[in-house]
């Protein structure tokens, strides 16, 4: 099946600092990526959508300024949360979707974000 | 806006017996539906995929169903093992560059 790969798996960083994660698709081509977050006992909810070349489509309620997302290629999404700050940690994964018409979608392993 | 339910929230059985996961979904107008399972701290691991026109997924021990007129979807575990223990998350699809919505998952617990 088709691969997802996140890196970092686990960062920690100070307070005010950015951090970027970054979301390749090993073995297909993603033409859209997508970016949840998953807060502590609660289920995984869509922040934003991004296409290759064009600028990602936020949800409502997620600072498109603080969570800035970068598909610049068909293989790589970025998702850098700028300035973090305590009530940014979270587990945040990715997923992409390929060419084919099932819609299926892969996931990323995931990366956990913990802001001091 | 579609809505994902999961009932129960938690589950507890003793290993070997056959269960079933209930995911309810609020908009019928449904492109597929996916089963994810979840372990502690760890991403996704997709379980089992179920387009529109089809009714059910089988893969080894796990059976999906989705049945849209009703707004269900159901996974069935036969002969449930301790490794079964995760969290088990349904996933609905609009199609096209809809991204997923999830319910709030079933903590299941296979006591050995």
């Amino acid at each position: 099946g088709a691969v997802v790969s996140q890196h970092p798996s686990r960062v920690i960083c100070k307070s005010g600092t950015s951090v970027k994660i970054e979301c390749r698709s090993l073995d297909f081509q993603a033409t859209t990526m997508f970016w949840y977050r998953q807060f502590p006992k609660q289920s995984l909810m869509l922040m934003a959508t991004s296409n290759e070349g064009s600028k990602a489509t936020y949800e409502q309620g997620v600072e498109k300024d603080k969570f800035l997302i970068n598909h610049a290629s068909l293989t790589l999404s970025t998702l850098t949360v700028t300035s973090a700050h305590p009530e940014d940690s979270s587990f945040y994964i990715c997923s992409a979707t390929g060419t084919s018409n099932t819609g299926e979608l892969f996931f990323g392993e995931g990366s956990r974000l913990t802001v001091l | 806006k579609q809505e994902v339910t999961q009932i129960p929230a938690a589950l507890s059985v003793p290993e070997g017996e056959n269960l079933v996961l209930n995911c309810s979904f609020t908009d019928s107008a449904i492109y597929n539906l996916q089963w994810f399972r979840q372990d502690p701290g760890k991403g996704l691991t997709s379980l089992l995929l179920i387009q529109s026109s089809q009714r059910e997924q089988t893969s080894g021990r796990l059976n999906a169903s989705l049945d849209k007129s009703s707004g269900r979807s159901t996974l069935y575990i036969a002969a449930s093992q301790p490794g079964d223990s995760a969290t088990y998350l349904c996933a609905g699809s609009g199609g096209g560059a809809d991204g997923l919505t999830f319910g709030k998952g079933t903590h299941l617990i296979i006591q050995p």
